[in-house]
């Protein structure tokens, strides 16, 4: 069975700090894993993806993610925070397949 | 393009009455999905398709019935609305195996059930 865990509903940073959003998953397979960017009333928009190739994916935004198999795990992280990333972030698992499992979300507030 | 759009954007119903989500893609993805997203719970799978004429039930599809008539169209039904259907309903849609895509997403559709 597939499944994601974000840790942390709720994340809250200051502007210039680093930002650390995580992610556990669980997969019966080698897993793609994604993670998603919301902002207020919108849908999802894609902010990176891992597929097997490097372990450590840049994505938009200057946001990247590394896959680390041992951990089970793909971390979101961005060196300095800007208010503009104040928003919901996505956690997703595809196994080699139709279906993608969403994370439950992490809010990321961003203090000026 | 207009990637992926959903019609009507929000809708009040009253329990028991009936209503269809429209969605639709310019990109010609095989695959289209419904979710559901609700506080505290993430997206949630209702039903999906793997190409025309195909559909298929995800995590909660009770309470909801989907067509794809039209590769481009994936419609959400719902016959007898409950309360408990409240919820913003977003479609996606994406390439087909055998690579693993990313999924496109709509604007969204809140509904609300009195």
């Amino acid at each position: 069975a597939q499944s994601v865990t974000q840790l942390g509903s709720h994340v809250s940073v200051s502007e210039g700090a680093l930002v650390l959003l995580r992610c556990n998953y669980s997969s019966s397979v080698p897993p793609y894993l994604f993670w998603y960017v919301q902002y207020p009333n919108q849908g999802l928009q894609l902010l990176l993806k891992y597929t097997s190739a490097a372990t450590l994916v840049k994505g938009i935004n200057g946001f990247e993610a590394e896959f680390k198999k041992s951990e089970t795990s793909f971390h979101l992280t961005k060196p300095s925070a800007h208010m503009s990333d104040a928003a919901e972030y996505f956690c997703a698992v595809s196994p080699i397949g139709n279906q993608f499992y969403f994370g439950t979300g992490t809010s990321l507030t961003v203090i000026p | 393009n207009a990637g992926v759009t959903q019609t009507p954007k929000f809708r009040v119903l009253k329990t028991g009455q009936s209503m269809t989500l429209l969605c639709a893609q310019d990109m010609n993805h095989e695959y289209m999905y419904w979710y559901r997203q609700d506080p505290g719970m993430g997206l949630r799978l209702i039903h999906y398709s793997v190409g025309e004429g195909t559909t298929a039930k995800g995590e909660v599809p009770d309470g909801y019935n989907v067509s794809r008539l039209k590769k481009q169209n994936f419609l959400l039904g719902l016959e007898s609305a409950a309360p408990s259907q409240t919820s913003v309903y977003f479609c996606a849609s994406s390439y087909g195996a055998p690579k693993v895509n990313e999924q496109f997403f709509g604007p969204g559709t809140r509904l609300t059930v009195l």
